[in-house]
């Protein structure tokens, strides 16, 4: 069945890159999406990554892919206090029309 | 504006009252989408629109919750005889075709007194 998991919550220090990691299970995913969720706001979609691909990188974001593990990861390099946000792994799957099936969500902390 | 719009932002109401949630996607988006984010389930799918039809309804969690589209634009989600455990926040997403991202708007905050 579908399953995304990610870790709850991570701290970095202002300046360090972060790394977010998302696991799931179904290997019939399409595509693969990072959304950010700042309090009282929406998701705002930061970068996605089709299933044949392994990397993507886009200024300060890299997705790194890892189909074999079902492995994929956000890593945002010169972390800044308004990176400070929930960050939701999304994939989509094969005759699902679309919709989304999001991870569980991952806190991020950026300290100074 | 150029997002998906909601309204209201907010919403307070009594158990057993009838509610409204509104969404206005992206002009010229044919893909509309419904989920809600509540504490203890996450992010759930609720319903996909292709125009004005909803090929997918299969995440309406009871008969008390209906959706509908017009016009292949905005579109309302109805929630019947609310309960408690409707409370959550209910986000709209668009897309310009089936597979492309989704946008989101800020979602109706749904409070159930």
């Amino acid at each position: 069945g579908e399953d995304v998991e990610q870790s709850l919550f991570l701290s970095v220090r202002e300046g360090d890159s972060s790394v977010i990691n998302c696991t799931y299970t179904d290997s019939s995913s399409t595509y693969l999406y990072w959304y950010k969720q700042e309090p009282g706001a929406g998701l705002q979609l930061l970068t996605y990554i089709f299933s044949n691909m392994d990397m993507k990188q886009d200024q300060r974001l890299t997705v790194l892919l890892n189909k074999k593990d079902k492995h994929l990861s956000l890593r945002i390099a010169d972390t800044q206090t308004g990176d400070s946000a929930i960050y939701f792994c999304a994939e989509t799957f094969t005759g699902t029309a679309s919709k989304l099936t999001f991870g569980t969500g991952t806190r991020l902390q950026v300290t100074l | 504006g150029a997002g998906v719009s909601q309204s209201p932002s907010n919403k307070v109401t009594e158990k057993g009252k009838d509610v409204e949630l509104r969404c206005d996607p992206i002009s010229g988006h044919t893909a509309l989408y419904w989920y809600r984010q509540s504490l203890g389930q996450g992010l759930e799918f609720l319903i996909y629109f292709q125009g004005n039809s909803a090929p997918d309804k299969s995440g309406l969690p009871s008969d008390r919750f209906s959706a509908e589209r017009t016009g292949g634009s905005v579109s309302t989600l109805t929630i019947q005889r609310t309960q408690q455990e409707d409370s959550a926040v209910y986000l709209c997403a668009s897309s310009l075709l089936g597979v492309q991202p989704q946008h989101f708007g800020d979602g109706t905050r749904l409070s159930i007194l």
